[in-house]
């Protein structure tokens, strides 16, 4: 199995103030051959489906607001939500999806 | 825009099958790949399996055995069962655009297994 942990479970963040998400997996997701990083995150609030932030670990998905950011490569990875707004309290989760057939999220973060 | 619904039955009995359909708007099935994903009561979701246009799938090793996808084209639908199912199947399901990444979900279907 492909394993994503997520650091920390949960942080508390002052409005304004930057959010750092860490995201591990157990086997790196960089493909060599278009040195593309198979991970991406996602915002998920009460009551709704995860919402697509970032791709290929930094490519942000459209209409996502620029304070959100990705980076890492290989087997380390990190979102960073550069000045929070109340409404980016959520849980985000990291996603792999290099391994095919065995897709894999993290267990989550909740910002608040 | 293309948006996703899934239906289907609310409650399942424990050793029955668990049945759901997911209807694309606004798109063609046959475009692209589709996903089911689940997610219990405070974890993180989980991959179930993939349809692509072709009809062929891929399913996670932890449920292969008891899962099976398949589209209908001309209704713009795909499909979800699970066999045998168990109190531990008891989720929000999802259905979801794959690219890979899923960039457009459903609003989710609550399965309770009881």
């Amino acid at each position: 199995d492909i394993v994503m942990t997520q650091s920390p479970d949960s942080l508390a963040v002052s409005l304004g103030e930057r959010a750092t998400i860490k995201c591990k997996s157990s086997q790196s997701v960089l493909y060599s051959s278009n040195n593309k990083n198979y991970l991406a995150w996602y915002q998920q609030k009460p009551g709704q489906p995860p919402k697509l932030l970032i791709y290929w670990a930094s490519t942000r998905e459209s209409g996502v607001p620029d304070r959100f950011s990705g980076s890492g490569s290989g087997t380390d990875f990190t979102l960073t939500i550069g000045s929070l707004q109340a409404e980016d309290v959520a849980v985000y989760y990291c996603q792999q999806y290099y391994f095919n057939p065995q897709y894999s999220f993290g267990q989550g973060t909740k910002v608040e | 825009q293309v948006q996703l619904q899934e239906s289907g039955p609310g409650l399942v009995k424990p050793s029955e099958t668990l049945s759901l359909t997911c209807t694309v708007s606004g798109g063609s099935i046959s475009s692209y790949t589709w996903s089911w994903i689940r997610q219990s009561a405070g974890k993180g979701p989980e991959w179930i399996g993939r349809i692509f246009s072709s009809g062929s799938t891929d399913y996670n090793p932890s449920l292969t055995s008891r899962v099976t996808m398949s589209l209908h084209t001309s209704n713009n639908q795909f499909y979800l069962e699970l066999t045998s199912v168990t109190a531990a199947d008891t989720a929000v399901y999802y259905c979801a655009r794959d690219e890979g990444a899923f960039d457009i979900w459903g609003h989710g279907t609550v399965v309770i297994v009881s």
